[in-house]
């Protein structure tokens, strides 16, 4: 069965760069969130969108900005990158069940 | 606002002991309570829901209104149970889902 989709696993950048995660859904979720988790963190939710609109918000810096687009999959922007992003993105989508189906993650280090 | 404590990092037990994962929330509706679990080296994955009032690999939970506690059990811990636990609240129809700090169970041989 066809999972959610993270792209990419691993990426590496400097300080004050710009970066990308991608989030493709399961088809059919129509809701999508995405969460970091730091270094032996829980999962802190930073977004989430339904249809296409955003229907909630959690601690996302205001150096990040996401969207879901018309194929409902997602993409996180971070950009002035810090030491502190370092950490693993996950996105998960769902459908009206309430059950989250994760992806793999992203892991990103700021170096 | 909604929260959920876990209030165990690590919970280490022998194999064949009982387990049980404490989890307590605060949230002023009627919840949807999930506990979730990452095994190593894999993404999280859901476990059980209080909806469903299912087992689930042996574990069990009951939502505790009066308590308001959702703590997962099971009789008889195995050592392939070892993982991170995590206990998680959704207010209810698109709203965030909100996760505990994680508990991790240690099952020693």
């Amino acid at each position: 069965a066809a999972g959610v989709i993270q792209s990419p696993r691993h990426l590496i950048k400097e300080k004050r760069e710009t970066a990308t995660l991608k989030c493709y859904p399961i088809p059919r979720h129509d809701t999508v969130y995405w969460y970091q988790q730091g270094p032996g963190q829980d999962p802190q939710f930073l977004i989430s969108f339904y249809e296409k609109m955003q229907s909630d918000k959690g601690s996302i810096p205001d150096r990040f900005s996401a969207q879901q687009f018309s194929d409902y999959h997602s993409e996180l922007n971070m950009s002035s990158l810090e030491l502190g992003d370092s950490a693993l993105y996950f996105c998960a989508s769902s459908s009206n069940t309430g059950e989250l189906f994760f992806g793999e993650g992203s892991r990103l280090t700021v170096l | 606002a909604q929260r959920v404590t876990q209030p165990e990092k690590l919970l280490s037990v022998f194999k064949g002991a009982p387990v049980e994962l404490k989890c307590n929330y605060s949230y002023s509706g009627s919840p949807e309570l999930f506990w979730y679990v990452q095994y190593s080296r894999q993404r999280l994955q859901l476990l059980l829901r209080h909806i469903s009032r299912e087992s689930i690999k042996g574990f069990t939970a009951d939502l505790n209104k009066g308590e308001t506690s959702f703590h997962l059990k099971k009789p008889f811990a195995q050592e392939e149970d070892s993982a991170m636990y995590y206990c998680a609240l959704r207010g209810g129809g698109y709203q965030k889902v909100t996760f505990g700090t994680g508990t991790k169970l240690q099952v020693i041989p």
